[in-house]
């Protein structure tokens, strides 16, 4: 079955306790990217890969690094977490980000890993 | 940076009811896709639109591309309980940056 997995689904630790949050797709996608959700603010884009080894940042990545070694797989690491980072993290992929028409900018999220940092 | 506002932020309705959501840019927009979140859920892919004034269906839902592509909806015939969620527009205008509006939560009431 196609799909974008996360782990953990659910996580609370301590502020300043380094963590990853892995992601992982089996479609042999190009693009990856990590979004928080926060109420009233929907979705907002943390970090992008257009491909192995390029990475940028999107609208919020302060706190956040990201690695893209292999295709498949696209960690996002928290190395000192703090409480304002308390949300819920989506990951998705889609085919490649351009080619409108074709819908292979179309996104595939994962089911989401809610963290929560005392 | 580019932003796309959506509205309403909640809306309640009865089933059978008619439920419509806005987005809105203030920029020409090169594409807009519409997701839907179930609650507790992930935002799943509905559609895109592409061109000027387009219209497409899919069974009670009806989305608009406005024609100088800076707004779209996203309209549902008599509503279901199945209906329920929060529904977002994004756009990535062919970029690599995802930019999604703040969603529309809807209720519907049996």
């Amino acid at each position: 079955e196609a799909q974008v997995t996360q782990n953990p689904r659910y996580l609370i630790t301590v502020t300043g306790k380094k963590l990853t949050v892995t992601c992982s797709q089996n479609m042999n996608h190009e693009y990856m990217s990590w979004y928080r959700q926060d109420p009233g603010l929907g979705l907002r884009q943390i970090y992008y890969s257009m491909n192995v080894e390029v990475t940028d940042k999107g609208d919020v990545p302060e706190g956040y690094k990201v690695s893209r070694k292999e295709k498949r797989n696209f960690p996002l690491i928290l190395e000192s977490p703090s409480p304002n980072q308390t949300s819920l993290y989506f990951c998705a992929s889609s085919l490649s980000s351009g080619f409108l028409s074709s819908g292979a900018n179309v996104l595939t999220f994962g089911a989401g890993s809610r963290l929560t940092v005392l | 940076g580019q932003q796309v506002m959506q509205i309403p932020q909640y809306q309640h309705v009865q089933e059978g009811e008619d439920f419509t959501t806005y987005c809105n840019s203030s920029t020409t927009l090169s594409n807009i896709q519409w997701y839907k979140q179930r609650p507790g859920g992930h935002p799943v892919f509905l559609i895109q639109l592409v061109k000027s004034g387009e219209v497409k269906k899919q069974k009670r839902l009806t989305f608009q591309f406005g024609e100088a592509k800076k707004n779209s909806s996203l309209h549902i015939t008599a509503t279901q309980t199945t209906d329920v969620g929060t529904y977002f527009c994004a756009v990535n205008s062919g970029t690599y940056k995802y930019i999604f509006g703040t969603g529309t939560r809807l209720k519907v009431l049996a």
